[in-house]
């Protein structure tokens, strides 16, 4: 079944850095892949996600970026923000709608 | 209309007893999906149910977990025997599959097990 490995646990930067979460996959069938952010206490919430017919999606100061032949796929946050502060979990999915996430990146943000 | 709910949002209970966590989906979804989460940890996946076909309960850690849904609509994740592990936050999502596979998630459960 599918595995997604995910990189770093955490990931302190300065307001105005850019942030880089990295996830790796195994299943060569998976297709899809969304990336969830949840605050303390708070429920996921899908901010952006790729398909495997496109290689990068941009939308805002948030993209994903996607390697089909190494089976990775990345988060990249600019100019991050105190809000941006969170949970980030990549996922892929296995067999038609079924996720498999990550283990989740702890982003903290400081002004 | 309304999102995911879920319910209760907050239940305590005693080693060994039985709870029922309810999840009632966004309407016309047709998957719905379960998922614990232990405090810092990851989205553990527990079950899913698509339309009429068998649920995939691939992801239920014990004969002590099991869930049930009326057709496309609410479900119920029971656990028996309850113990301190069980301790968590439950996630119930849903999604439309005909069109995308995004799931969206319910508020969750937090249950703790004295």
């Amino acid at each position: 079944g599918e595995n997604v490995e995910q990189h770093p646990s955490t990931l302190s930067v300065q307001e105005g850095d850019s942030a880089v979460i990295k996830c790796t996959y195994s299943d060569s069938a998976s297709n899809y892949f969304p990336w969830y952010k949840q605050e303390l206490g708070k429920r996921p919430q899908l901010i952006i996600d790729i398909r495997s017919n496109v290689g990068e999606k941009k939308d805002q100061r948030i993209a994903v970026t996607l390697n089909k032949t190494a089976k990775h796929f990345s988060l990249h946050i600019t100019e991050t923000q105190p809000e941006d502060s969170a949970v980030y979990f990549c996922a892929a999915n296995t067999g038609f709608q079924k996720l498999v996430f990550g283990t989740g990146t702890r982003l903290l943000v400081s002004p | 209309g309304a999102g995911v709910s879920q319910s209760p949002s907050n239940k305590v209970t005693e080693k060994g007893k039985d709870v029922e966590l309810r999840c009632d989906p966004i309407s016309g979804h047709t998957a719905l999906y379960w998922y614990r989460q232990r405090l810092g940890q990851g989205l553990e996946f527990l079950i899913y149910f698509q339309g009429n076909s068998a649920p995939d309960k691939s992801g239920l850690p014990s004969d002590r977990f099991s869930a049930e849904r009326t057709g496309e609509s609410v479900s119920t994740l029971t656990i028996q025997r309850t113990q301190q592990e069980d301790s968590a936050v439950y996630l119930c999502a849903s999604s439309f599959l005909t069109s995308t596979p995004e799931q969206f998630f319910g508020p969750g459960t937090r249950l703790t097990v004295l």
